[in-house]
């Protein structure tokens, strides 16, 4: 089973801050990495999927990079709807296919 | 538009059985396999189960195995989750998945609104 590791667990920043989230697999995933947004009693959101693409609708302050073991979602500057969990996910082996243990961003 | 529809969640009893099913609309239900993900309270997403288009081919996370029972209905565009043996570490809220491609390892790109487990003696 691959592992995903996010750091850091929080991350407290200001409105208009640049947000970098981290994620780490245990083995190579290549580019098979999304990464998923979750706010309070809503289901999650797919944000960026092989690594880099952004899915539909998702506005261009969301960006992802890395391949192998590691990976950054950026977000350019925090809009007040950013604050939130998230998470990444491998489809690279499996099942399971797994997900991290998230990171939240908070307002602080 | 695409819609999932969870229904069946509940209360049961450590031991106990529930049946979750999920109504899905606006795209073609056969041709896109399907998977159960759940998020226990304070914890993160964790994959459960998922089943192929034709229902012919089934896998679980190793926590579940024996358990769990995902299938299908194409002519209803339904899936279910036979949840068995139920134990306190199975509170949650399950979600339905659609996954981005046809089989099934994939992104998942609509979800349902989730419904609430409750293991509890």
């Amino acid at each position: 089973e691959i592992v995903l590791t996010q750091s850091p667990a929080t991350l407290s920043l200001s409105p208009g801050e640049r947000a970098t989230l981290s994620c780490r697999a245990s083995q190579s995933v290549s580019t098979y990495l999304a990464w998923y947004q979750q706010k309070p009693g809503q289901a999650p959101r797919l944000l960026i999927y092989d690594a880099s693409n952004r899915a539909t609708g998702i506005p261009a302050r969301f960006s992802g990079s890395g391949s192998g073991t590691d990976f950054t979602l950026t977000i350019s500057s925090l809009a007040p709807e950013d604050f939130a969990v998230y998470y990444c996910q491998q489809r690279s082996n499996w099942p399971p296919l797994t997900f991290g243990g998230g990171t939240k961003v908070e307002i602080k | 538009e695409v819609q999932l529809l969870e229904s069946g969640g509940g209360l049961a009893q450590p031991g106990g059985s529930l049946r979750l099913s999920c109504a899905a609309s606006g795209f073609t239900f056969s041709s896109y396999a399907m998977t159960w993900v759940r998020r226990a309270p304070g914890k993160g997403l964790e994959w459960v189960s998922g089943i192929s288009g034709g229902g012919d081919s089934t896998y679980y996370t190793d926590s579940v195995k024996g358990r769990f029972t995902i299938s299908r209905d194409n002519s209803k565009a339904t899936l279910y989750l036979h949840l068995n043996s139920l134990r306190l570490e199975d509170t949650a809220v399950y979600y339905c998945t659609k996954g981005t491609y046809v089989g099934p390892g994939s992104y998942y790109d609509y979800w349902g609104q989730g419904t609430l487990v409750t293991v509890s003696s």
